[in-house]
């Protein structure tokens, strides 16, 4: 079957860096995406993955090993709107690409 | 603006009645998905479909019902086959379902027993 794993709280101040892990395991793979959802809110896509290495968008960054079946997702200079939960998810090529998510990691931004 | 509306925000059913959440989107996205949400949980996807007139089970299907007559619209119906629908549901979309596009989601429809 699949199934990812994360962090479920992660807790940091504001100005730090915070890194939420994911590991993964897939029938196939094609893809670690991250996802933002505050509370009650819509997910909202972040970033992609499909290589192995590091994506970076502003603060944000992604990372992945595919060896590892591993990736995380890096915030900077943490702002108190950064705290909502933060889900890691794959597509898998053997479920004809649709996306299964990670549980979530509640992200705590303290001042 | 494009987007994926999501309708009602909150909704209420009672025992043994069968309700069903709309989800609308302009994006001309060819996917579109139905996922439910329980609190302090991921995302577990329910329904599916690639086009028209064309779905498919998730992994949770049971007690549920779709229908996409048309690109634009992806209802659910959530049967009172579902013995515990009290959940969170989010609509999503994307530009095909094998690629490597984004999902874009609804704000979701809150779903209680009376």
């Amino acid at each position: 079957g699949q199934s990812l794993e994360q962090p479920s709280e992660v807790t940091a101040v504001e100005g730090a860096i915070v890194q939420i892990n994911c590991t993964y395991q897939t029938s196939g793979f094609y893809g670690l995406s991250w996802y933002q959802q505050h509370d009650g809110g819509a997910p909202t896509f972040l970033s992609y993955n499909a290589l192995d290495g590091l994506e970076e968008t502003g603060r944000f960054s992604s990372f992945l090993s595919r060896s590892d079946s591993y990736g995380y997702l890096l915030l900077q200079e943490l702002q108190m709107k950064d705290s909502a939960s933060y889900f890691c998810a794959v597509r898998d090529r053997g479920n004809t690409g649709k996306l299964i998510f990670g549980q979530g990691t509640t992200l705590q931004v303290k001042p | 603006d494009g987007g994926i509306t999501q309708s009602p925000k909150y909704l209420f059913r009672k025992e043994g009645q069968n309700v069903t959440l709309s989800c609308e989107q302009n994006l001309n996205h060819d996917a579109m998905y139905w996922y439910r949400q329980d609190p302090g949980q991921g995302l577990r996807l329910i329904y599916y479909s690639q086009i028209v007139n064309d779905f498919q089970k998730g992994d949770i299907a049971e007690g549920y019902s779709v229908s996409r007559e048309k690109k634009e619209s992806f209802p659910l119906t959530v049967t009172s086959a579902q013995k515990n629908p009290t959940a969170f549901y989010l609509c999503a979309s994307s530009i095909l379902i094998q690629s490597n596009q984004p999902q874009h989601f609804g704000d979701g429809t809150r779903l209680s027993i009376l």
